[in-house]
């Protein structure tokens, strides 16, 4: 079965709202990790986040190891900000595993 | 500006071809992976190195084989390449935590 489920699979915002992603993840965590690609483009590492709560600028990620969760939150969102967000569990066996992404459209 | 480097961005190739794409990263770091996105954007790991030494190696096909000199370099070969092979090879590398990511080389197996 899949070890890491991501949602939402897409979402659509106005330019200014806030967006929760979500990760929920069913084998044991040694890491989680955010990333952001543009369309197109590379991927950029946006959290490290093994457990707690981190921020950077508008986007904050928070892991919680005992439900299993972690989230990405995007407050006053950006037109810029669109693109996909994937998340990325590293197992305590060291092996890695992606979510299916959530492509996200902010609309001006 | 990006520490991963990979060649080349672009190919296009015939079923059974063989291709190779390169990989360096200048940022030191000892683990290097390589992942393969398809039209989806789904990313699956294909193989792991930490110091030359192969640490996770997914279920690929074996026409896939990962060649290394050094820690710097991780290259990736497809010795008959399929028309399931197209998509997106992106590289990675990483200290212990964090994964940095190059551009990708987007593969067209016509």
């Amino acid at each position: 079965g899949q070890q890491v489920q991501q949602s939402p699979a897409s979402l659509v915002l106005q330019e200014g709202e806030n967006a929760e992603l979500q990760c929920n993840f069913s084998t044991s965590l040694n890491s989680m990790q955010w990333f952001y690609q543009r369309p197109g483009g590379s991927l950029v590492s946006l959290f490290y986040n093994p457990s707690g709560t981190k921020h950077s600028g508008r986007l904050t990620s928070t892991t919680v190891i005992k439900e299993r969760r972690s989230s990405l939150h995007i407050s006053s969102s950006q037109t810029t900000d669109s693109g996909t967000y994937l998340c990325a569990l590293e197992s305590s066996n060291n092996r890695i595993f992606f979510g299916d992404g959530t492509q996200l459209v902010v609309k001006p | 500006e990006t520490a991963v480097f990979q060649t080349p961005n672009y190919h296009v190739t015939q079923v059974g071809n063989e291709v190779s794409f390169n990989c360096k990263q200048t940022l030191g770091h000892d683990t290097m992976y390589w992942y393969k996105q398809d039209s989806k954007k789904l990313l699956k790991i294909m193989f792991s190195y930490n110091n030359k030494q192969l640490i996770v190696n997914e279920t690929v096909p074996r026409r896939f084989s990962p060649q290394s000199s050094d820690k710097a370099h991780l290259n990736l070969r497809i010795k008959s390449v399929e028309p399931e092979d197209s998509a997106v090879y992106l590289c990675a590398s990483s200290p212990q935590d964090t994964q940095y990511f190059g551009p990708g080389t987007r593969l067209l197996v016509l």
